[in-house]
Order: structure tokens, then sequence, then C-alpha cells
């Protein structure tokens, strides 16, 4: 069974607006991570929180991780064409990366 | 190139063949993980290693499958007498401390 859930399970927006995917997960953490995926592609490595910290920046992504809510968001702001693809995150509950779990994904569309 | 590598891309085979994946992970990391992906769906573990060890096994991976990393390098997972159930994509990851890193998958379709 898979321990994150993103939502929403989709998001359509137009360029330029801003896009926020939310991800709950069940049990305790030691960090959290967000991974995309391009259509039939490998996924990429985008960012990774750990459970001592509520916020992270990475260029136009932002990161919020709330521990007592198990529940993270990653919001991508000014969003462009390039940026349509599945969201991922994976939690690691048991140290380093062994066994990562992965949510279902939310699928992005940014329209030109 | 310095990432994950993986061989084949697409593999196509008929019901009850046997196919073998090859995954050549970054060269510093000595941890090394395969995953399953259906469609709509987000990875699941299947197994891990950590150089040539096998620490860690999914109930996913039935008696069908086996994975091996010989010399803590690059890894293989054969799929025997493959159904279409297994039609998937298989992907490889290495890591260091905390990031993994994928490679482009391999896409499996059993006819």
């Amino acid at each position: 069974s898979q321990q994150g859930e993103e939502d929403p399970q989709a998001l359509s927006i137009q360029e330029g607006e801003n896009a926020t995917m939310n991800c709950s997960y069940k049990t305790s953490i030691n960090n959290l991570q967000w991974y995309r995926q391009n259509s039939g592609r490998g996924l990429v490595h985008l960012i990774l929180i750990r459970s001592n910290e509520r916020e992270k920046h990475s260029g136009r992504l932002r990161v919020t991780l709330d521990t007592s809510k198990k529940s993270s968001s990653l919001l991508i702001t000014a969003s462009r064409a390039a940026d349509t693809a599945s969201y991922f995150c994976a939690t690691d509950g048991s140290g380093g990366y062994q066994k990562v779990t992965f949510g279902i994904g939310t699928k992005l569309q940014v329209i030109p | 190139d310095t990432g994950v590598s993986q061989d084949p891309r697409h593999k196509i085979t008929k019901r009850g063949q046997n196919v073998t994946f090859r995954c050549d992970p970054i060269s510093e990391h000595n941890r090394l993980y395969w995953y399953r992906q259906t469609l709509g769906q987000g990875p699941e573990f299947l197994t891990y290693f950590q150089n040539e060890a096998q620490l860690e096994k999914s109930r996913l991976l039935s008696d069908r499958f086996s994975a091996e990393r010989p010399k803590g390098s690059f890894s293989t997972l054969e799929i025997q007498r493959t159904e279409q159930g297994d039609s998937a994509m298989y992907l490889c990851a290495s890591s260091s401390q905390e990031k993994g890193y994928f490679g482009p998958g391999t896409r499996l379709l059993v006819l």
C-alpha cells in the first residue's frame, strides 16, 4: 500500500498561474520528498524537506510540511507549459532512503 | 553521462517468456532500488540493495522475480514465466543518503 496521497489527482491551470498540490501521509517520517515525472519517463527529484523543517524553497518551488497534520504542500509559482507533468510525494519513515513510499501523484496540466 | 541508466527502455514479450532488465546506478552510490509503476499509480517498492547485499524484498516480488547486484555496481531484474499482469514500467533508482536518482525506466508489455 502507498502511504502518501496527493490531492488533487488532476489539476489544470493557465500558464503564469500558481499550482498547489497537497500530500497527506499516515505514519511518522524522517523526511518528505517531491518528485516530478514527465509522461512515460523516470522520476526527477525536486526537493526534500526534513521532519524538523516547516518550509523550503527552490527556485519557483515552495514546499511546506506540517507534521502535526501529516501533510505537505508543493507550490509552483508562475507556472510554465514545461511544468506539465505528474508530481509525487514520497515519504521515508525509517531513516535513509530505504523503502521510500510514493503516493499516486497529481497530474498537472499547464495550458499555454 | 553520470545518471542512472536502464536497458532496455522498452520490452515486448509473450506470456510465459523470461525477461531480464539491467540498471547501471550512479557510480558512487552504494544503494540501489527497483520499483514498479503501473498506469496512473505511483512507483511501488520492489527491492533494495546495499552494495551487493539484497537487504529488503517486497511481498509484491513473487518467486518469478529475482534481482541481483553481483559486484555491487550494476543490477539485473529477471522475471520468469511472464504474465500479462507484469506489464508495467520498471524503475531503478540509486541513492546517496537521502535523495533518490531514478533511471528512465524499462517499459514492459506482456502479450
